[in-house]
């Protein structure tokens, strides 16, 4: 267990609806990252959140947007769904604004039918 | 753009063999991470290097971070069935917690 908790673990959902990820750090870290994983393309860095603050951002898609809470918990906002969004979700936490000891969650799985 | 390539991309082989697996990049890199991954879950941390010719070792499995930061090796002696997962390497240096993952090298160990 990684300490880094992910909800919902699966979400199917319908074209052009909006959906939510959530995710609670592991307790002490303020770094949170989101990653999404296909087949196709591996493991993609969208962006992330030191603090409460946005501090990096990857591939991310405009229909796409996250915050972190006072709490340090995140949210991910994907919206107007296309088949192309279905893949796997994951956070990731650490204390300091690196990754360089990320602690992974189990993810989220999206299918998008 | 910072492209970390790894090779082989699949890598089935016997109980008790050795195996290398290579991550590669033209770019340097301020650390690099090696993460196991198992179908349905995350990515698992194994090891950070940082230090150009670093060499780490974790039980079966020694870790080794280029001269000059821009590849990284990790070998495993003895493979075990339980040594089977998706191993992913990525480097940080992108930009402030951004990282690299290359797309992994899929291990089977058969029994």
């Amino acid at each position: 267990d990684s300490g880094v908790t992910q909800t919902p673990k699966h979400l199917i959902t319908a074209t052009g609806q909006r959906v939510t990820l959530r995710c609670s750090p592991r307790s002490g870290d303020l770094s949170v990252y989101w990653y999404q994983q296909s087949l196709d393309q591996g493991l993609q860095f969208l962006i992330q959140y030191y603090n409460g603050e946005e501090r990096a951002k990857g591939n991310i898609l405009e229909r796409f947007s996250a915050q972190q809470f006072p709490d340090l918990h995140s949210e991910l906002n994907l919206s107007s769904l296309e088949l192309g969004d279905s893949a796997l979700y994951f956070c990731a936490s650490s204390y300091a604004d690196s990754i360089t000891e990320a602690f992974f969650g189990q993810g989220t799985r999206l299918t998008v039918v | 753009t910072q492209l970390l390539e790894q090779s082989p991309q699949f890598l089935s082989i016997q109980e008790g063999e050795n195996l290398t697996v290579y991550c590669n990049s033209s770019s340097v890199f301020s650390s690099l991470q090696w993460y196991r991954q198992e179908p349905g879950e995350g990515p698992v941390l194994l090891v950070t290097v940082v230090t150009g010719g670093e060499v780490k070792k974790l039980k079966r499995l020694t870790f080794q971070f280029g001269d000059a930061r821009k590849d990284s090796s990790l070998h495993i002696t003895a493979a075990q069935p339980g040594d089977t997962g998706l191993y992913l390497c990525a480097g940080a240096g992108g930009g402030a917690g951004k990282s690299t993952f290359g797309d992994g090298t899929t291990l089977t160990v058969k029994p």
